[in-house]
Protein backbone atom coordinates (compact mmCIF):
# COMPACT_ATOMS: atom_id res chain seq x y z
CA UNK A 1 0.00 0.00 0.00
CA UNK A 2 1.19 3.30 -0.99
CA UNK A 3 1.73 5.76 2.31
CA UNK A 4 1.16 9.51 1.88
CA UNK A 5 3.00 11.45 4.15
CA UNK A 6 1.97 15.53 4.92
CA UNK A 7 4.21 18.15 6.55
CA UNK A 8 3.73 19.79 8.95
CA UNK A 9 0.80 18.73 10.75
CA UNK A 10 -0.10 22.33 11.35
CA UNK A 11 1.12 25.68 9.58
CA UNK A 12 0.28 28.68 11.13
CA UNK A 13 0.47 31.75 8.57
CA UNK A 14 -0.94 35.65 8.38
CA UNK A 15 -3.64 36.56 6.14
CA UNK A 16 -1.72 37.76 2.57
CA UNK A 17 0.80 35.75 3.61
CA UNK A 18 2.11 32.57 1.36
CA UNK A 19 1.86 29.04 2.68
CA UNK A 20 3.59 25.67 1.21
CA UNK A 21 2.17 22.49 2.24
CA UNK A 22 4.02 19.36 1.29
CA UNK A 23 2.97 15.79 0.84
CA UNK A 24 5.24 12.75 0.12
CA UNK A 25 4.08 9.43 -1.39
CA UNK A 26 6.17 6.47 -0.47
CA UNK A 27 6.31 5.27 -4.14
CA UNK A 28 5.88 6.66 -7.38
CA UNK A 29 2.72 7.86 -8.04
CA UNK A 30 3.64 9.71 -11.52
CA UNK A 31 1.35 12.64 -11.43
CA UNK A 32 -1.64 10.88 -9.86
CA UNK A 33 -1.99 12.77 -6.80
CA UNK A 34 -4.85 15.27 -5.46
CA UNK A 35 -5.33 17.95 -3.05
CA UNK A 36 -8.67 18.49 -0.79
CA UNK A 37 -9.58 21.27 2.09
CA UNK A 38 -11.67 20.72 4.62
CA UNK A 39 -13.68 23.02 6.92
CA UNK A 40 -15.25 22.03 10.06
CA UNK A 41 -18.63 20.30 9.51
CA UNK A 42 -18.10 19.74 5.91
CA UNK A 43 -16.81 17.22 3.10
CA UNK A 44 -13.59 17.74 1.56
CA UNK A 45 -13.02 19.78 -1.71
CA UNK A 46 -11.03 18.85 -4.33
CA UNK A 47 -9.08 21.62 -5.45
CA UNK A 48 -6.07 20.05 -7.39
CA UNK A 49 -5.75 17.12 -9.59
CA UNK A 50 -3.09 15.41 -12.17
CA UNK A 51 -0.83 17.72 -9.16
CA UNK A 52 -1.22 20.94 -10.72
CA UNK A 53 -4.48 21.02 -12.49
CA UNK A 54 -7.36 23.35 -10.32
CA UNK A 55 -10.51 22.02 -10.76
CA UNK A 56 -13.89 23.79 -11.70
CA UNK A 57 -14.01 27.19 -9.61
CA UNK A 58 -10.89 26.79 -7.62
CA UNK A 59 -9.38 30.21 -7.75
CA UNK A 60 -5.82 31.14 -9.32
CA UNK A 61 -4.16 31.13 -5.95
CA UNK A 62 -4.61 27.43 -5.47
CA UNK A 63 -1.15 25.82 -7.38
CA UNK A 64 -0.16 22.73 -7.35
CA UNK A 65 3.23 21.18 -8.03
CA UNK A 66 5.76 17.94 -8.27
CA UNK A 67 5.45 14.17 -9.79
CA UNK A 68 6.42 11.04 -8.31
CA UNK A 69 7.16 11.30 -5.06
CA UNK A 70 7.35 15.10 -3.87
CA UNK A 71 4.14 17.03 -4.51
CA UNK A 72 3.48 20.81 -3.01
CA UNK A 73 0.58 22.71 -2.31
CA UNK A 74 0.75 26.55 -2.75
CA UNK A 75 -1.40 29.15 -1.66
CA UNK A 76 -0.28 32.23 -3.04
CA UNK A 77 -1.80 34.72 -0.12
CA UNK A 78 -3.74 33.45 2.06
CA UNK A 79 -7.61 34.67 2.26
CA UNK A 80 -9.72 33.91 5.87
CA UNK A 81 -11.83 31.61 4.01
CA UNK A 82 -8.60 29.37 3.47
CA UNK A 83 -7.84 28.50 7.14
CA UNK A 84 -8.84 24.85 6.74
CA UNK A 85 -7.40 21.25 6.71
CA UNK A 86 -5.42 20.26 3.40
CA UNK A 87 -5.28 17.02 2.37
CA UNK A 88 -3.65 15.03 -0.27
CA UNK A 89 -4.70 11.82 -1.76
CA UNK A 90 -2.93 9.25 -4.53
CA UNK A 91 -5.47 7.76 -7.04
CA UNK A 92 -2.44 5.98 -9.34
CA UNK A 93 -4.22 2.59 -9.54
CA UNK A 94 -6.76 0.75 -7.78
CA UNK A 95 -7.49 -0.70 -4.78
CA UNK A 96 -6.16 1.32 -2.28
CA UNK A 97 -6.64 5.36 -2.82
CA UNK A 98 -4.75 6.50 -0.01
CA UNK A 99 -5.28 10.14 1.96
CA UNK A 100 -2.51 11.92 3.64
CA UNK A 101 -2.86 12.99 7.55
CA UNK A 102 -3.64 16.56 6.52
CA UNK A 103 -2.24 20.22 7.09
CA UNK A 104 -3.66 22.25 9.05
CA UNK A 105 -3.58 25.77 7.99
CA UNK A 106 -4.31 27.92 10.80
CA UNK A 107 -4.54 32.04 11.27
CA UNK A 108 -0.99 33.07 13.09
CA UNK B 1 -26.56 20.59 -10.55
CA UNK B 2 -24.44 17.01 -9.00
CA UNK B 3 -26.02 15.92 -6.17
CA UNK B 4 -25.29 12.98 -3.28
CA UNK B 5 -27.66 12.25 -0.51
CA UNK B 6 -26.37 9.82 1.61
CA UNK B 7 -28.36 7.58 4.43
CA UNK B 8 -28.98 4.61 6.43
CA UNK B 9 -26.34 5.38 9.15
CA UNK B 10 -27.04 4.89 13.17
CA UNK B 11 -26.03 3.11 15.96
CA UNK B 12 -24.96 -0.49 15.51
CA UNK B 13 -23.98 -2.98 17.99
CA UNK B 14 -20.31 -4.72 17.08
CA UNK B 15 -20.88 -7.58 14.84
CA UNK B 16 -23.99 -6.41 13.74
CA UNK B 17 -24.70 -5.51 10.39
CA UNK B 18 -26.16 -2.42 7.86
CA UNK B 19 -26.78 -0.42 4.55
CA UNK B 20 -26.03 2.67 3.49
CA UNK B 21 -27.13 4.03 0.48
CA UNK B 22 -26.35 7.62 -1.75
CA UNK B 23 -28.80 8.48 -4.25
CA UNK B 24 -27.48 10.59 -6.99
CA UNK B 25 -28.62 13.37 -9.19
CA UNK B 26 -27.32 15.75 -11.81
CA UNK B 27 -25.19 13.52 -13.85
CA UNK B 28 -25.16 10.18 -15.65
CA UNK B 29 -24.42 8.34 -12.80
CA UNK B 30 -23.68 5.11 -14.70
CA UNK B 31 -21.02 6.40 -16.51
CA UNK B 32 -19.16 7.20 -13.55
CA UNK B 33 -17.09 5.33 -11.08
CA UNK B 34 -18.48 5.91 -7.45
CA UNK B 35 -16.70 5.37 -3.58
CA UNK B 36 -17.43 5.37 -0.12
CA UNK B 37 -15.43 7.38 1.96
CA UNK B 38 -15.18 7.80 5.59
CA UNK B 39 -13.99 9.87 8.39
CA UNK B 40 -13.30 9.07 12.09
CA UNK B 41 -14.46 12.12 14.10
CA UNK B 42 -11.27 14.14 14.36
CA UNK B 43 -8.91 12.51 11.61
CA UNK B 44 -8.81 12.27 7.88
CA UNK B 45 -10.68 10.87 5.34
CA UNK B 46 -9.98 7.15 4.64
CA UNK B 47 -11.07 5.49 1.18
CA UNK B 48 -13.28 2.55 2.26
CA UNK B 49 -14.56 1.16 -1.25
CA UNK B 50 -15.00 1.80 -4.99
CA UNK B 51 -17.58 0.59 -7.68
CA UNK B 52 -17.14 0.84 -11.76
CA UNK B 53 -19.09 2.86 -13.60
CA UNK B 54 -21.26 -0.44 -14.84
CA UNK B 55 -20.76 -2.40 -11.76
CA UNK B 56 -18.56 -4.83 -12.75
CA UNK B 57 -15.36 -3.62 -10.98
CA UNK B 58 -15.71 -3.45 -7.10
CA UNK B 59 -12.42 -2.60 -5.04
CA UNK B 60 -11.88 -2.57 -1.09
CA UNK B 61 -9.65 -1.01 1.36
CA UNK B 62 -8.36 -3.79 3.24
CA UNK B 63 -9.61 -2.51 6.93
CA UNK B 64 -13.05 -3.85 5.18
CA UNK B 65 -12.03 -6.67 2.74
CA UNK B 66 -14.14 -9.66 3.15
CA UNK B 67 -16.80 -7.36 5.67
CA UNK B 68 -17.93 -4.97 3.09
CA UNK B 69 -19.91 -5.11 0.07
CA UNK B 70 -20.33 -2.08 -2.50
CA UNK B 71 -23.02 -2.44 -5.37
CA UNK B 72 -25.00 -0.08 -7.25
CA UNK B 73 -28.58 0.34 -8.78
CA UNK B 74 -27.99 2.12 -11.93
CA UNK B 75 -31.64 2.29 -12.61
CA UNK B 76 -32.42 3.83 -9.69
CA UNK B 77 -28.71 6.27 -9.56
CA UNK B 78 -28.32 4.77 -6.39
CA UNK B 79 -24.95 3.54 -4.60
CA UNK B 80 -25.06 1.22 -1.43
CA UNK B 81 -22.63 -0.44 0.70
CA UNK B 82 -23.54 -3.31 3.10
CA UNK B 83 -21.83 -3.27 6.18
CA UNK B 84 -20.97 -6.95 8.13
CA UNK B 85 -19.30 -7.89 10.89
CA UNK B 86 -19.14 -4.34 12.24
CA UNK B 87 -16.40 -3.05 14.94
CA UNK B 88 -16.08 -0.10 16.93
CA UNK B 89 -13.42 0.96 14.27
CA UNK B 90 -15.83 1.55 11.68
CA UNK B 91 -17.07 4.66 13.31
CA UNK B 92 -17.30 7.62 11.25
CA UNK B 93 -19.37 9.89 8.93
CA UNK B 94 -19.46 7.62 5.40
CA UNK B 95 -19.73 9.83 2.49
CA UNK B 96 -20.18 9.00 -0.55
CA UNK B 97 -18.31 10.36 -3.49
CA UNK B 98 -17.96 10.45 -7.33
CA UNK B 99 -15.40 9.84 -9.68
CA UNK B 100 -13.94 12.51 -11.74
CA UNK B 101 -13.69 11.50 -15.46
CA UNK B 102 -15.13 8.38 -16.67
CA UNK B 103 -13.04 5.54 -17.39
CA UNK B 104 -11.84 2.14 -15.73
CA UNK B 105 -8.19 3.84 -13.84
CA UNK B 106 -8.71 5.24 -10.47
CA UNK B 107 -9.74 8.78 -10.27
CA UNK B 108 -10.13 11.83 -7.60
CA UNK B 109 -13.45 12.94 -6.13
CA UNK B 110 -14.58 15.71 -7.33
CA UNK B 111 -18.15 15.56 -5.71
CA UNK B 112 -18.92 14.35 -2.09
CA UNK B 113 -22.53 13.87 -0.25
CA UNK B 114 -22.83 15.59 3.33
CA UNK B 115 -22.05 11.79 4.96
CA UNK B 116 -24.19 9.76 7.23
CA UNK B 117 -23.14 8.71 10.61
CA UNK B 118 -22.12 5.36 11.67
CA UNK B 119 -21.79 4.37 15.52
CA UNK B 120 -20.38 0.83 16.28
CA UNK B 121 -20.91 0.81 20.22
CA UNK B 122 -22.44 -2.01 22.53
Amino acid sequence: EIVMTQSPATLSVSPGERATLSCRASQTIRSNLAWYQQKPGQAPRLLIYGASTRATGIPARFSGSGSGTEFTLTISSLQSEDFAVYYCQHYKNWPSLTFGGGTKVEIK
Amino acid sequence: EVQLLESGGGLVQPGGSLRLSCVASGFNFNFYAMNWVRQAPGKGPEWVSGISGSGGNTYYADSVKGRFTISRDNAKNTLFLQMDSLRGEDTALYYCAKGLVIGPAATPFDYWGQGTLLTVSP
